[in-house]
């Protein structure tokens, strides 16, 4: 048990909707990082906060946001659906430095499809 | 985007085998690299992180080497058993962000 913790597991949903996915991070960590994993791709970087601040951004799209709140959780909210948009989205955290050196600790992930 | 590169994209070996694979990253803005070994329905777990040129790492029977000025590192798993079957991911640091190889999947046939 990595002691992230990704909420929900599966997640159904029509193109056009709007869904927020939830990550808590590990205990102590501060960086909470975001990933894409689509259908025969590698992980793909989205976003990178640390301590509530937004610290780097990979491919993620305009239709995508997140946050992390002072509790450190973080959510990503994903708007205007689009079928290409259904992949396993893992959450990692790392810290308590925001340079890490220090590995990642990945959630199970949400598996999103959107049909 | 960087590249990082990760080959062969696949391998089946016999238990017993011994065996390494190769990550290849920028040679330049390196902060650190990364391996973890990812089982099918579970996610990534990390197994070393390296930081400076010439970094040597082991646990069990699993080591990697890294070198920092040629922008590649290698695994070895030393007398492969089937519970070492799982897809093994480098991932190079740099700048608060982590690119991902596409991995190496590794089976081990008992």
């Amino acid at each position: 048990d990595s002691g992230v913790t990704q909420t929900p597991k599966h997640l159904i949903t029509a193109t056009g909707q709007r869904v927020t996915l939830r990550c808590s991070p590990r205990s102590g960590d501060l960086s909470v990082y975001w990933y894409q994993q689509s259908l025969d791709q590698g992980l793909q970087f989205l976003i990178h906060y640390y301590n509530g601040e937004e610290r780097a951004k990979g491919n993620i799209l305009e239709r995508f946001s997140a946050q992390q709140f002072p509790d450190l959780h973080s959510e990503l909210n994903l708007s205007s659906l689009e079928l290409g948009d259904s992949a396993l989205y893992f959450c990692a955290s790392s810290g308590p430095a925001v340079s890490t050196n220090s590995p990642l600790h990945f959630g199970n992930g949400t598996r999103l499809t959107v049909t | 985007i960087l590249n990082v590169e990760q080959s062969p994209q696949s391998l089946h070996v016999q238990e017993g085998d011994s065996t390494n694979f190769t990550c290849s990253f920028p040679s330049s803005n390196f902060y650190a690299l990364h391996w973890y070994r990812w089982e099918t329905a579970k996610s990534p777990e990390a197994l070393f992180v390296m930081t400076l040129n010439g970094d040597e790492k082991k646990k069990g029977q699993i080591s990697a080497t890294l070198n920092t000025k040629e922008g590649y590192s290698y695994l070895y798993i030393k007398g492969s058993q089937p519970e070492d079957s799982a897809t093994y991911l480098c991932a190079f640091e740099s700048f608060n962000k982590f690119y991902f190889g596409s991995g190496t999947k590794l089976n081990v046939k008992p």
